[in-house]
C-alpha cells in the first residue's frame, strides 16, 4: 500500500525558533493534507495543498507541494509553546487518507 | 455543528470483556473512518465506511475486531474479546467527499485493556 515517510520523527526547539519538516512518498499523491494533534485531540486539518509546486501559507504556516508529486514540506516561523503537538502529513487515495508517522514537536519557552 | 462525536472518551476494561465504541460523524458527511493510534504504529486506518456501507475493512486487526453503521447518524466499533495489545486511543473521523479530502476526527476514545 502507500506510505508516507515523515522526517525528522522529532524536535526540540526554542520559542522563536523556525521549524521544518517534510514527508516523502514512492507513490505520487494528487492532494497533500497537513494535520495537527493537540494533546488529548484528535488530529485538525492545518493545510491542504491540492496542485504540484503550490505554496500556501496559512498564519506562520506554510507548507509546499513537491514539484515531483512526491513529497511536501511544512514551515512554522517564529514558533510559540502552543505550536507543541504532533504534525502529520497525509495523502488521500483510494477513498482514504494515509498518514505518515507524525512529527513530534515540543516548543521550550 | 457540534463535530464528531466518540463515547466514551476514556474505557478501562479487563481483558476478556467486551469493548464498544460509539460515533456520531458529522451531519451529512457520506464517509466514516475508524482509526488506532499507538506509539508503536501511529495511526492506522481499521475500516471506512460510505453510505452506511463497509468499503474496506483490511485494517481491522483480527476477528475480534468488528464495526457496524446501522445509519447515516452512529456507527460502533466492537472488540470482543479484549487484550492489553488492544490499549490505544481509537478515532473516529468523517468527511463529505471522501478521502480525497479532509477528515474531521473526533477526540477519540482511550481504551486501556488490564
Amino acid at each position: 500500500g502507500q506510505q508516507l515517510n515523515q522526517s525528522p520523527q522529532s524536535m526540540f526547539i526554542q520559542e522563536g525558533e523556525d521549524v521544518s519538516m517534510n514527508c516523502t512518498s514512492s507513490s505520487i499523491f494528487n492532494t497533500w493534507l497537513w494535520y495537527k494533534q493537540d494533546p488529548g485531540e484528535g488530529p485538525v486539518l492545518l493545510i491542504a495543498l491540492y496542485k504540484a509546486g503550490e505554496l500556501t501559507s496559512n498564519g506562520r504556516l506554510t507548507a509546499q507541494f513537491g514539484i515531483t508529486r512526491k513529497d511536501s514540506f511544512l514551515n512554522i516561523s517564529a514558533s510559540i509553546p502552543s505550536d507543541v503537538g504532533i504534525y502529520f502529513c497525509a495523502g488521500p487515495g483510494y477513498g482514504k487518507l494515509t498518514f505518515g508517522q507524525g512529527t513530534i514537536l515540543t516548543v521550550h519557552p | 455543528d457540534a463535530g464528531v462525536i466518540q463515547s466514551p472518551r476514556h474505557e478501562v476494561t479487563e481483558m476478556g470483556q467486551e469493548v464498544t465504541l460509539r460515533c456520531k460523524p458529522i451531519s451529512g458527511h457520506d464517509y466514516l473512518f475508524w482509526y488506532r493510534q499507538t506509539m508503536m504504529r501511529g495511526l492506522e486506518l481499521l475500516i471506512y465506511f460510505n453510505n452506511n456501507v463497509p468499503i474496506d475493512d483490511s485494517g481491522m486487526p483480527e476477528d475480534r475486531f468488528s464495526a457496524k453503521m446501522p445509519n447515516a447518524s452512529f456507527s460502533t466499533l466492537k472488540i470482543q474479546p479484549s487484550e492489553p495489545r488492544d490499549s490505544a486511543v481509537y478515532f473516529c473521523a468523517s468527511s463529505f467527499i471522501g478521502g480525497d479530502t479532509e477528515a474531521f476526527f473526533g477526540q477519540g476514545t482511550r481504551l486501556t485493556v488490564v
